[in-house]
């Protein structure tokens, strides 16, 4: 049982280069969440998906998108990545949206020069 | 919870001493706080967590404690041990719509 993994845990990309990091889940988990976190400040919520076939803006969504592949994948992709991109990227899910504990993967850390 | 920038506050306990970290949460309608524990180059551990109908709730070694009145929030770790050492973050349910994460503290544990 793996849990939560993303795909890649680094990435070094050039301003206006695209990329999508890759989340997966094996827990069947309905609610799947993608965040950044800068330092010093607390998650920032993207995206979400409250289920599978759902998506919905986060706090922090300008210059990102998310398709909910199934129930297990939910990606994000960054169109054209600029310097204020730069961020650790957090995937997690959960079995429900509400009140219930998120689990994270172990995070992508994004460069863009 | 509540973001302090980029300084984070320090905790540096001594091994084997009990640790206690606090949180502020602003929004009286929050019904749900979760703690989560984050070492270095990792991604967020669930911890603990517990309901507003609740005021304390125990785990492995780590207590909750919730202070509605007050709106604040406790992590007491028991026995602290080097493995602890870690940034530590609360959250709450905004309204039943999504979790605010603190920015979180930072746990040093002294051998």
């Amino acid at each position: 049982n793996a849990g939560v993994t993303q795909t890649p845990k680094f990435q070094v990309l050039k301003t206006g280069q695209s990329m999508t990091l890759q989340c997966a889940q094996d827990m069947n988990h309905n609610s799947m969440y993608w965040y950044r976190q800068d330092p010093g400040m607390g998650l920032r919520l993207i995206y979400y998906s409250a289920s599978e076939g759902t998506t919905d803006k986060g706090e922090v969504p300008n210059g990102y998108n998310v398709s909910r592949l199934n129930k297990r994948e939910f990606s994000l992709r960054l169109e054209s990545a600029a310097p204020s991109q730069t961020s650790v990227y957090f995937c997690a899910s959960s079995e429900w949206r509400v009140a219930q504990a998120q689990y994270f993967g172990p995070g992508t850390r994004l460069t863009v020069t | 919870g509540e973001s302090v920038g980029l300084h984070l506050p320090t905790l540096s306990v001594q091994e084997g001493d009990n640790s206690i970290i606090n949180c502020a949460y602003s929004n009286s309608a929050s019904d749900y706080f979760i703690w989560y524990k984050q070492e270095s180059g990792k991604g967020p551990q669930f911890i603990i967590d517990i309901r507003s109908n609740m005021d304390k709730r125990q785990g492995q070694r780590v207590t909750v404690l919730l202070n509605k009145t007050v709106k604040h929030l406790s992590l007491q770790i028991a026995a602290t041990q080097p493995g602890d050492s870690a940034v530590y973050f609360c959250a709450d349910d905004l309204n039943g719509n999504k979790l605010v994460f603190g920015a979180g503290t930072i746990l040093r544990v002294k051998s």
